[in-house]
């Protein structure tokens, strides 16, 4: 149980253009989820936390209008890449909590590699 | 704000060895703390969480780790590694605030290799 899948897996887009990242939650139903970015050889960075039905939080530094983030129902938020450009190419990790308790464990996806060309 | 260290950035051990990951943390408050390991093409998974109680917590493949508040560390253990647990580990914490689930801050990673 608690599977978390993400598609595509991998991307490859032309400078300029929108990509958009799925996120589900297959079993269970997600209160909240969240959006990593990795970097070659790096840690998670947490870009953003999005509850169902109400507005994302963006951390410090990451432009909300550049990276669109949908939580449209419990069980699918999206990940929407603006305008895309080469130094947004990275690999975009999702996370899935069930509920809201203090100890409540996140589910990840397998991710999605974005290259921006 | 919260921040994780993870010393060793690689880290080789032959096979049927013991093993120690190092993870410091900095938390103004409880720390919730997770070690995931991340295989190539795989999803992160968790192998163990602390959250209060016994600080000696036993996790998934015969994983465990030690919170020692003293030392803002908890690092992971296994006494006897297999070629399997190749992988890249991370260490985290969580940020809670209210009751709610907040997103993690994670450490560099190590990258453990295993010798035959």
């Amino acid at each position: 149980g608690a599977v978390v899948s993400q598609h595509p897996s991998r991307v490859i887009c032309k400078s300029g253009t929108s990509v958009k990242i799925e996120c589900r939650s297959l079993d269970f139903q997600a209160t909240t989820m969240f959006w990593y970015r990795q970097f070659p050889k790096q840690s998670l960075m947490l870009m953003a936390t999005s509850n169902e039905g109400s507005k994302a939080t963006y951390e410090q530094g990451v432009e909300k209008d550049k990276f669109l983030i949908n939580h449209a129902s419990l069980t699918l938020s999206t990940l929407t890449v603006t305008s895309a450009h080469p130094e947004d190419s990275s690999f975009y990790i999702c996370s899935a909590a069930p509920g809201t308790q203090i100890d409540n464990e996140q589910f990840f996806g397998p991710g999605t590699r974005l290259t921006v060309l | 704000a919260q921040s994780v260290t993870q010393p060793d950035i690689h880290i080789t051990v032959s096979e049927g060895a013991s093993l120690e990951l190092r993870c410091n943390y900095s938390y103004g408050a409880t720390p919730y703390l997770f070690w995931y390991v991340q295989s190539p093409g795989q999803g992160l998974q968790l192998l163990l969480k602390y959250f209060s109680g016994d600080t000696l917590v036993q996790g998934i493949k015969g994983f465990e780790a030690e919170f020692k508040r003293s030392q803002s560390s908890f690092n992971l253990r296994k006494p006897s590694v297999h070629w399997s647990d190749a992988a890249e580990y991370f260490c985290a914490v969580g940020r809670y605030s209210g009751g709610g689930a907040d997103g993690l801050t994670f450490g560099k990673g190590t990258h453990l290799i295993i010798q035959p």
